[in-house]
């Protein structure tokens, strides 16, 4: 069982936005502004994608966008594309953890 | 352009060992604390070790404590993770992963596969 909560599957239709949740608890999501999200195409090397909660590294569109809430982080995408489909991973900062983050389970994002 | 490839997977036998290796470039290596995080076939992201910049400092994730040891070699821009006692559940893919003082992971290989199957 992942540290970080994640729903298991979300889908949407080209164009149209959605919301990945990413559920920790006070000791890593809440307490810290280091919330980071991955995508993660089978077979190719997991990209960055937003780091500190909310920023984007450079080269990263515009339609991800990252935000926060309580232990509550959220990766938006808008605008999807039938590209946007692999897995998406948040990862929190940590001092709890000998690796000093914790993962959440994934997300497998559908394009429909 | 920051690149990290790994390489040394394969197939092995339970109870037996492989070296992973990641070259790194673009980036002034020594300057940066390097992980492990493997992907186990239908399982997410599982972080497997860490080791500081100058390689003096190592963790590991209690699965593979024992049995695994991690290194780097900064002059020659090298990762590497030394796998020994392994067994079936120890199956994924291999993925380097520079850290950032974010503590997120900004730069990935695109992973290297071990299959450990009698």
């Amino acid at each position: 069982q992942s540290a970080l909560t994640q729903p298991a599957s979300v889908s949407g239709s080209p164009g149209q936005s959605i919301t990945i949740s990413c559920t920790g608890t006070s000791s890593d999501v809440g307490g810290y502004n280091y919330v980071s999200w991955y995508q993660h195409h089978p077979g190719k090397a997991p990209k960055l994608m937003i780091y500190e909660v909310s920023y984007r590294p450079s080269g990263v569109s515009n339609r991800f966008s990252g935000s926060k809430s309580g232990n509550r982080a959220s990766l938006t995408i808008s605008g999807l594309q039938a590209e946007d489909e692999a897995d998406y991973y948040c990862i929190s900062y940590t001092t709890t953890t000998t690796s000093g983050v914790v993962f959440g389970g994934g997300t497998k994002l559908t394009v429909l | 352009e920051v690149q990290l490839v790994e390489s040394g997977g394969g197939v092995v036998r339970p109870g037996g060992s492989l070296r992973l290796s990641c070259a790194a470039s673009g980036f002034s290596f020594n300057d940066y604390g390097m992980n492990w995080v493997r992907q186990a076939p239908g399982k997410g992201l599982e972080w497997v070790s860490r080791i500081n910049w100058s390689g003096d400092s190592a963790r590991y994730a209690d699965s593979v404590k024992g049995r695994f040891t991690i290194s780097r070699d900064n002059a020659k821009n090298s990762l590497y993770l030394q796998m020994d006692s392994l067994r079936v559940e120890d199956t994924a893919f291999y993925y380097c992963a520079r850290r950032d003082s974010s503590a997120s992971y900004d730069y990935w290989g695109q992973g290297t596969l071990v299959t450990v199957s009698s």
